[in-house]
């Protein structure tokens, strides 16, 4: 297996909802990643987990919430979201450490509304 | 914070044509890497080029490296109607190399 699976690919949801995404991957990779992207700009990082702990969180607002159960599985808690947190969210994983290129999910296209 | 720049911000050739794409960094870097996305959705890895490499080749594509000029290109060969994606440069910085930086991305489009 050598993809990075996550769920939902869409997601409407209002700003009092709690929602959650998920991303799955089986490759081994022990070191995870969310990104966020707008559209026509590059991703940018909000969290990387390396051995199952979070080792950066990029000064992402309290309403975004990681987490990672196991060494496959990495979920993003979402409460209280504002309609500029309208974005598709990527997921990545990688083998710990550099150089390592990522693999990455095809996304959920999140809409707050 | 992003990292890198890229140039052109969209480049349009012919089939069969060669595209350059450039871009640059402010940092030094432990590798720099390359991506395709398509339509908005994954990303996908292309190549990695670590920082004490100059150039690296895989099937028709050639990357370089420039650390003195804080450089790289992607150079696609022989481009096909369905290299038209979005390339985007990214760098793995030399003191937090965990941390993968995207570029702003070149839109590149092919057309038959």
């Amino acid at each position: 297996d050598t993809e990075v699976t996550q769920t939902p690919k869409h997601l409407v949801m209002g700003m009092t909802n709690k929602k959650s995404l998920k991303c799955e991957q089986h490759m081994g990779h022990r070191a995870m990643y969310w990104y966020k992207q707008k559209a026509k700009k590059p991703p940018e990082l909000m969290f990387v987990y390396s051995y199952e702990k979070l080792s950066i969180n990029e000064s992402v607002p309290s309403r975004f919430s990681p987490e990672c159960p196991n060494s496959s599985l990495l979920n993003l808690h979402l409460h209280a979201l504002q309609p500029e947190d309208s974005a598709l969210y990527l997921c990545a994983s990688s083998q710990a450490g550099p150089p390592y290129g990522y693999t990455f999910g095809s996304g959920t296209r999140l809409t707050v509304v | 914070s992003q990292q890198g720049e890229e140039d052109p911000q969209a480049l349009s050739i012919q089939e069969g044509e060669n595209a350059t794409m450039n871009c640059s960094y402010k940092t030094s870097i432990n590798n720099l890497q390359w991506y395709r996305q398509n339509s908005g959705r994954g990303l996908v890895h292309l190549i990695l080029i670590r920082s004490n490499e100059r150039e690296k080749h895989s099937g028709r594509l050639r990357v370089t490296l420039d650390t003195s000029k804080k450089s790289s290109s992607l150079l696609i060969t022989a481009s096909r109607a369905a290299d038209t994606a979005s390339y985007f440069c990214a760098t793995a910085d030399i003191q937090g190399a965990q941390k993968l930086v995207f570029g702003q991305g070149t839109r590149l489009t092919i057309n038959p």
